[in-house]
């Protein structure tokens, strides 16, 4: 059974860094793309990110509002996606979800973790 | 960015009720439309893809229609655990975009 585990989230400070993890398993991790969406109440859900797999050559792609702010990367090695948000706004206060796609090109989802929470907040 | 709309954005039926909402993308995104399902609490889960194929597992009063800019989704037999709120999303052209969900609940 695919599994998408997140973890990661917590309270963390304005302008601080923080790294949200992906745990897969019940598949090949590695045959898979996958992306980053958030949720919040007020804006709804809004994807962030994306890395293909290996075959694809683990290219990226970004939403125009957080790109140069948020980095995905993934280790095959051990079923991990990863996702790095630097300089933290209030508005990044949110549910983050990973998603497993089905192809090669962002949005074909088919799988989501169970999420976990960011709150930016002094 | 491509707009989605969703309507209406809540509504109340009954046990056994056909119901069905639509969704609407500001251009052309062919096919490349999932409709998601998500309950209080819960990640979304996918119900629909490729506007009419449906997601291994989903019961078959689920189904969705459409393409180019006006899509539906039907649930042929309301029942109870289909309480949640249901969100069309395009993948036609980067960035993927949600539409704003429409909450469905029972009379």
């Amino acid at each position: 059974e695919v599994h998408l585990v997140e973890s990661g989230g917590g309270l963390n400070q304005p302008g601080r860094s923080l790294r949200l993890s992906c745990k897969a398993s019940g598949f090949t991790f590695g045959d898979y793309s996958v992306n980053w969406v958030r949720q919040t109440p007020g804006k709804g859900l809004q994807w962030l990110s994306f890395i293909r797999n290996t075959f694809y050559g683990g290219t990226t792609e970004y939403a125009p509002s957080v790109k140069g702010r948020i980095t995905i990367s993934r280790d095959d090695s051990e079923g991990l996606a990863y996702l790095h948000i630097n300089n933290l706004k209030a508005d990044d206060t949110a549910v983050y979800f990973c998603v497993r796609d089905r192809s090669s090109n962002p949005g074909n989802f088919d799988y989501w973790g169970q999420g976990t929470l960011v709150i930016v907040a002094s | 960015d491509i707009q989605m709309t969703q309507s209406p954005s809540s509504l109340s039926a009954s046990v056994g009720d056909r119901v069905t909402f639509t969704c609407q993308a500001s251009q052309d995104i062919n096919i490349y439309l999932n409709w998601l399902q998500q309950k209080p609490g819960k990640a979304p889960k996918v119900l629909i893809y490729g506007a009419s194929s449906l997601e291994t597992g989903v019961p078959s009063r689920f189904s969705g229609r459409g393409s180019g800019t006006v899509f539906t989704l039907t649930i042929s037999s309301l029942q109870p655990e289909d309480v949640a709120t249901y969100y069309c999303q395009q993948y036609n052209t980067l960035p993927p975009t949600f539409g704003p969900g429409t909450k469905v609940d029972l009379e």
